[in-house]
This record gives C-alpha cells, sequence and structure tokens, in this order.
C-alpha cells in the first residue's frame, strides 16, 4: 500500500540550531514528493517539491530536502531554525490522483 | 499564481442544520478539486475526489448523502454538509488540481466548522 510516514510525532529544537525532519515513503514507483507547513488554524503551505531530476531540492524560507531513493526518504532540512519555523510539518506523496500525507510533525523552537 | 479561496473561513452552526463551505480557485480552471478533512493534531484525510461536471468520488467510510459535493464550474466545488452533528465539527480543506497532468494541487486555507 501507498504509505507516506513521519517518524518523529515532535521535535523541540533551539532558534539557531539546525533541523532535519524525516520522511519515508512506501510506493510501488517513485512519486512526487512534497513538504507542506501548516501554522494553526491556517491552510497548508507548500515548502517544496520533487519531481525528478537533482535530489537535492530548494525550497522557500531557507529549507531543503533531499530525495535518497535507496532509502525511500526525503528528509527536510534547516540550517538555522528560527522562533517563526515552528509549526505542523507534513510530508506527502502522490503518483497519481492522490496525495497521501504522514501524520505530520510538530516543531517547537525555544529561544 | 494557483490562488485558492474557500469560504466561510470559520463557521458555527447548530445540530441538525446543512451548512456549505465553497472552494474556488482564483486564478486557473481546476479540473479535479479534493475535500480534506483534519481533526485536530491530526493529518488530512481526504474525503472526496470532485471532477467538474461529474459525480464525486467518495472515500472508504465518507458518508456521501451526508457531505454533498458539487463541481458545477472550472473553478467552484461545493460541500455541503447535511444535518450536521456535533462530531463534523473539524477543520475542512480543499485543494484544486490544475490539469490532469499535473500531481500538483493547490490547498485552500480552510474552512473551520463548528456544530453546537
Amino acid at each position: 500500500a501507498q504509505s507516506v510516514t513521519q517518524p518523529d510525532i515532535h521535535i523541540t529544537v533551539s532558534e539557531g540550531a539546525s533541523l532535519e525532519l524525516r520522511c519515508n515513503y512506501s510506493y510501488g514507483a517513485t512519486p512526487y514528493l512534497f513538504w507542506y507547513v501548516q501554522s494553526p488554524g491556517q491552510g497548508l503551505q507548500l515548502l517544496l517539491k520533487y519531481f525528478s531530476g537533482d535530489t537535492l531540492v530548494q525550497g522557500i524560507k531557507g529549507f531543503e530536502a533531499e530525495f535518497k531513493r535507496s532509502q525511500s526518504s526525503f528528509n527536510l532540512r534547516k540550517p538555522s531554525v528560527h522562533w517563526s519555523d515552528a509549526a505542523e510539518y507534513f510530508c506527502a506523496g502522490n503518483t497519481g490522483n492522490q496525495f497521501y500525507f504522514g501524520t505530520g510533525t510538530s516543531l517547537t523552537v525555544i529561544p | 499564481g494557483a490562488v485558492v479561496s474557500q469560504h466561510p473561513s470559520w463557521v458555527i452552526c447548530k445540530s441538525g442544520t446543512s451548512v456549505k463551505i465553497e472552494c474556488r480557485s482564483l486564478d486557473f480552471q481546476a479540473t479535479t478539486m479534493f475535500w480534506y478533512r483534519q481533526f485536530p493534531k491530526q493529518s488530512l484525510m481526504l474525503m472526496a475526489t470532485s471532477n467538474e461536471g461529474s459525480k464525486a468520488t467518495y472515500e472508504q467510510g465518507v458518508e456521501k448523502d451526508k457531505f454533498l459535493i458539487n463541481h458545477a464550474s472550472l473553478t467552484l466545488s461545493t460541500l455541503t454538509v447535511t444535518s450536521a452533528h456535533p462530531e463534523d465539527s473539524s477543520f475542512y480543506i480543499c485543494s484544486a488540481r490544475r490539469g490532469p497532468a499535473t500531481y500538483e494541487q493547490y490547498f485552500g486555507p480552510g474552512t473551520r466548522l463548528t456544530v453546537t
């Protein structure tokens, strides 16, 4: 079955520290992969996406993600976290008509 | 470009009444729109896929008579929650796909429904 897994339900980092949010996918073929961010009570904002080509993808707000086929992963990274990055992060995959969302990782940033 | 709006952004209704939520693609034509439901602290769950001019396809476990979806034009899809109950209280998010050849979806800001 197609699925996207985010192993970390909640992560806390200090402001200025680096961040990595994990995402693993399980698909018959390599899906298109996305990272979204959601602030409380808000909709989803696309951070970045991977369709093909360069496996290191740059996104908005200083985020990047690396697609690793051998590990079936698409982890999100940011070298220096800002307090405004505190939010819920969703990884999603799509091979056709339907998106499959991970369960989300809640990020807390402490001063 | 590729902006999707939802109206209303939040709504409170009494148990037993119906409420309609609109999803509009503002600057593109959306051949397909999707409706998701999100409970607090949980992920998005796809409720149904809506294609312009045809009946919506509902996911398993979603009552199509309770959640009526209409995709009357290439820029508008509506979700009507009929005979709402408190357990229908949730955050409803729509998304729109620009065309059949694209896998990217554009998400609306969501509608918070509270049924009292």
